[in-house]
């Protein structure tokens, strides 16, 4: 596609519920992160793939939080029993892994989906 | 730790003015480090980015430069629009462990007023 897609845009969940968010990476790039932006903070990293592996999920808060990539393209990020404090906007990335002098080239987001949970 | 700032927090300024955005990081040995700017309620727009080899970055009314040694970075606008209005980030990626994780600041928020 031309840029990152997320789906859906906002999703409003009752606590205690399972939500699934989707990121559609940039065709061909291999890297895809996943961030959460909570109201008034700055941008907190969760986890990143290269290709179909996560070689760093430092970032889950919690094992509610779990997320696949399959195919090297597709991701979608769960989050279970949600709770309140999971209210943020949740942005991925994606970027195209290069060896090289230049290594990563830039990284480019999705719009993000806007989590509200009541 | 590998951390990245940005000051000031907001900036206000009037139309027409030229204005510098700084953002420094701990650990001299970046990758690379990229600018991006956010709207209200949307996501990341990338503005410039800037190899660990490359001492500054153009675009239209935009310049980042990049000193390693002293671990900043800065973000020139040149004669400021209404449209500049937004928050700007910046992002630092590290090599180190081979992790490659953009690590974001808190961001600039900027307003221009007519």
């Amino acid at each position: 596609g031309a840029g990152v897609s997320q789906s859906p845009s906002n999703k409003v969940t009752e606590k205690g519920k399972d939500v699934e968010l989707r990121c559609d990476p940039i065709s061909g790039h291999t890297a895809l992160y996943w961030y959460r932006q909570s109201l008034g903070q700055g941008l907190e990293f969760l986890i990143y793939f290269q290709g179909n592996s996560a070689p760093d999920k430092s970032g889950l808060p919690s094992d509610r939080f779990s997320a696949e990539r399959t195919g090297g393209s597709v991701s979608t990020l769960t989050i279970q029993r949600t709770q309140q404090e999971d209210s943020a906007v949740y942005l991925c990335a994606s970027s195209l892994r290069r060896t090289g002098m230049f290594g990563y080239t830039e990284a480019f987001f999705g719009q993000g989906t806007r989590l509200t949970v009541v | 730790k590998q951390e990245v700032t940005q000051i000031p927090a907001a900036l206000s300024v009037p139309e027409g003015e030229n204005l510098v955005l700084n953002c420094s990081f701990t650990d001299s040995a970046i990758y690379n480090l990229q600018w991006f700017r956010q709207d209200p309620g949307k996501g990341l727009t990338s503005l410039l980015l800037i190899q660990s080899s490359q001492r500054e970055q153009t675009s239209g009314r935009l310049n980042a430069s990049l000193d390693k040694s002293s671990g900043r970075s800065t973000l020139y606008i040149a004669a400021s629009q209404p449209g500049d209005s937004a928050t700007y980030l910046c992002a630092v990626k590290w090599g180190s462990g081979g992790s490659y994780i953009p690590t974001f600041g808190r961001g600039t928020s900027l307003i221009v007023h007519p």
